[in-house]
């Protein structure tokens, strides 16, 4: 079945850097590649999402990148800000769509002052 | 969270005992999710739903069973709680395929 590897588990940077998680998935009939972010307490919530049949997504201070060939994936914050400290999760579909999804373990950012 | 309820919010429970969580959503969405996220393991699909009375096993579905009776409500039973069960549940809803899932905010449910 689909496995989700994501990288790192922890990431420390300074405000106003930018940050970069990773995320490789095998099953090669993935098409949907989501990514949350997790804050103390609260529930997982969808910041961005790509498709297959796109290489990459901008919204605001956040991107993500897909290379199908290689199956992996990225997600890219720029310009730092303490209130980004979260956990954040990346996913994959599973049997072509959304209909399930299966999550990397999360990566632990802190955006340091 | 976007009319997604999870009841209860914390529970401790004995072992040995069963132990029933509810979902319950207003958005008329299709898909219902419980996965249960744990230190070191993230979030693990237990099992799911596309429609009423229509259920099917995730990842780590032994020792749980699920019923779906009405699409507002999904019912996530453990029916023997044991120490590993253990950890926070979120259930998620999702529109249709290809949509992201909007999740709960958890239900932290202690064995002893």
């Amino acid at each position: 079945g689909e496995n989700v590897e994501q990288h790192p588990s922890t990431l420390s940077v300074q405000e106003g850097d930018s940050a970069v998680i990773k995320c490789t998935y095998s099953d090669s009939a993935s098409n949907y590649f989501p990514w949350y972010k997790q804050e103390l307490g609260k529930g997982p919530q969808l910041i961005i999402d790509i498709r297959s049949n796109v290489g990459e997504k901008k919204d605001q201070r956040i991107a993500v990148t897909l290379n199908k060939t290689a199956k992996h994936f990225s997600l890219h914050i720029t310009e730092t800000q303490p209130e980004d400290s979260a956990v954040y999760f990346c996913a994959a579909s599973i049997q072509g769509g959304s209909e399930k999804l299966v999550f990397g373990k999360g990566t632990k950012l802190t955006v340091n002052p | 969270d976007a009319g997604i309820t999870q009841s209860p919010r914390h529970k401790v429970t004995e072992t040995g005992t069963p132990v029933t969580l509810r979902c319950h959503q207003t958005e008329n969405h299709r898909y219902m999710y419980w996965y249960r996220q744990d230190p070191g393991h993230g979030l693990r699909l237990i099992h799911y739903s596309y429609g009423v009375k229509d259920t099917d096993k995730g990842e780590v579905s032994d020792g749980y069973s699920v019923s779906r009776s009405k699409t507002e409500d999904f019912l996530l039973t453990l029916e023997s709680a044991t120490s590993s069960q253990t950890s926070v549940y979120f259930c998620a809803i999702s529109s249709d395929r290809d949509y992201g899932y909007t999740f709960g905010s958890g239900t932290r449910l202690t064995v002893v």
